[in-house]
């Protein structure tokens, strides 16, 4: 059974960074596109980042655009989400989630159970 | 792009039939997903190509519509089912964007 663990997240100042990890169990993540969705307090579900299933495009937010990054391990069937330059506003549960990529995408039928992270001083 | 769901809220009683509304600001052909999502959990695709049930998704869920306007119709509304609706667009991507969400309460 096809299973995605975040783990990574906690409380963080503003300015300072925090690495989210996704692992992958049931499935290589070398076979998915991995998705990072994060959910502000009461607010709507927003798409963060997606790394393709062989790792050579990676797409952002314009909102996290060159202050996070997403990058995979194969070899420990992880995706990461680095987060440098945090804001109040990216606090929230940060969800990782896989799908087909390109034009397979058929909605993302793999999620996580979500980490939160709080950004505040 | 921006996809807009509607209404905010919906209330309606156990046995009944709920619809809920996505409207995309341009085309999306029939590139629209569905999800169920509960507090604490993970989002659930309900949806994806616009009316194609995801694995395991019970008949009662259907979804229609093209290429701006859509639909998801949920029959004969269990407990379970009261949760928030996002859908979420993948014709022109990146962003994939989600809408704001529809949340189902009981009635």
């Amino acid at each position: 059974q096809a299973q995605l663990a975040e783990s990574g997240g906690g409380v963080v100042q503003p300015g300072r960074s925090l690495r989210l990890s996704c692992v992958a169990s049931g499935f290589t993540v070398s076979f998915y596109g991995l998705h990072w969705v994060r959910q502000a307090p009461g607010k709507e579900l927003e798409w963060v980042a997606v790394i393709s299933y062989d790792g050579s495009n990676k797409y952002y937010a314009d909102s996290v655009e060159g202050r996070f990054t997403i990058s995979r391990d194969i070899s420990k069937n992880t995706v990461y989400l680095q987060m440098n330059s945090l804001r109040a506003e990216d606090t929230g549960v940060y969800f990782c989630a896989g799908a087909n990529w390109g034009k397979e995408y058929n909605g993302m039928d793999v999620w996580g159970q979500g980490t939160t992270v709080t950004v505040s001083s | 792009l921006v996809m807009t769901q509607s209404p905010a809220t919906l209330s309606v009683s156990p046995g009944e039939r709920a619809t809920l509304s996505c409207r995309a600001s341009q085309s999306i052909s029939s590139n629209l997903a569905w999800y169920q999502h509960k507090p604490g959990q993970a989002p659930r695709l309900l949806i994806h190509g616009a009316s194609t049930r995801a694995t395991g998704i019970p008949v009662r869920f259907s979804g229609s519509g093209s290429g701006t306007d859509f639909t998801l119709t949920i029959n004969n509304l269990q407990s379970e089912d009261f949760a928030v609706y996002y859908c979420q667009q993948y014709n022109h991507w990146p962003p994939y964007n989600f809408g704001q969400g529809t949340k189902l309460e009981i009635k």
